[in-house]
């Protein structure tokens, strides 16, 4: 199984500010993927993460708002632009592992936007 | 767009089975269905997956209906750290879609002592 890890693990942040994400894993994948779960809330994907291209967003998510990089394989950042307190949620980076039958899951950021 | 159904929570005594139903009555013949669990803030952890047969691993077992329309997992023996909401998803096997994957409610399983 894929090591994944995230920083910061969680933040508290003021309206306005941007936060960016890191997601580290310990070997090569082509897919990586960011998901979010608001409070009481199930998971959504957000977008795949690409390297060499841009990210692929799910309806309902911006490039504006959710930049992400993928510089290589085994790295990509999300970044939470102009926040509010709407986008206080957890934040999770998964990998696609297990010969591409398994997603596996960071332990996540947890972010408050006050 | 879950395309899973399942009850909102359950509850068991530590050391007997769990039992955890799943409908998936409009999946496709291509379609695996996937177990997840998510302990209290933390991420999701996969548990297991099949397509038509049974499945069995170090963690749990995988029951499909013939028909594939529904699916039980079980959890021999129950301990308190399995508490978690678990969740049964569908998806496709091959393609674009691999790792979209689209979490429903989930069932919260509480096991008590």
């Amino acid at each position: 199984s894929a090591v994944i890890s995230q920083k910061p693990s969680r933040d508290i942040c003021q309206r306005g500010t941007s936060l960016t994400i890191q997601c580290q894993v310990d070997s090569q994948v082509t897919m990586m993927f960011w998901y979010r779960q608001q409070p009481g809330q199930s998971l959504t994907l957000i977008a795949t993460a690409n390297q060499g291209s841009e990210a692929t967003y799910e309806s309902g998510f911006v490039i504006d708002k959710f930049p992400i990089s993928r510089p290589n394989l085994t790295f990509s950042t999300l970044t939470v632009s102009n926040m509010s307190p709407e986008d206080s949620s957890i934040y999770l980076c998964s990998v696609m592992g297990g010969g591409n039958e398994k997603l596996f899951f960071g332990s996540g950021t947890q972010l408050s936007v006050l | 767009d879950a395309k899973t159904t399942q009850p909102p929570s359950m509850d068991c005594a530590e050391g007997r089975a769990a039992n955890l139903p799943c409908n998936h009555s409009t999946i496709s013949g291509n379609e695996y269905v996937y177990w997840y669990r998510q302990i209290h803030s933390q991420g999701p952890q996969y548990i297991i997956h099949g397509l038509k047969n049974n499945e069995t691993n170090e963690m749990a077992s995988l029951i499909i209906t013939e028909d594939r329309k529904s699916s039980t997992l079980i959890l021999p023996h129950a301990t308190l750290r399995d508490t978690a909401v678990y969740y049964c998803i569908v998806r496709v096997g091959r393609g674009s879609t691999l790792g979209r994957l689209y979490f429903g409610r989930g069932t919260q399983l509480t096991v008590w002592p």
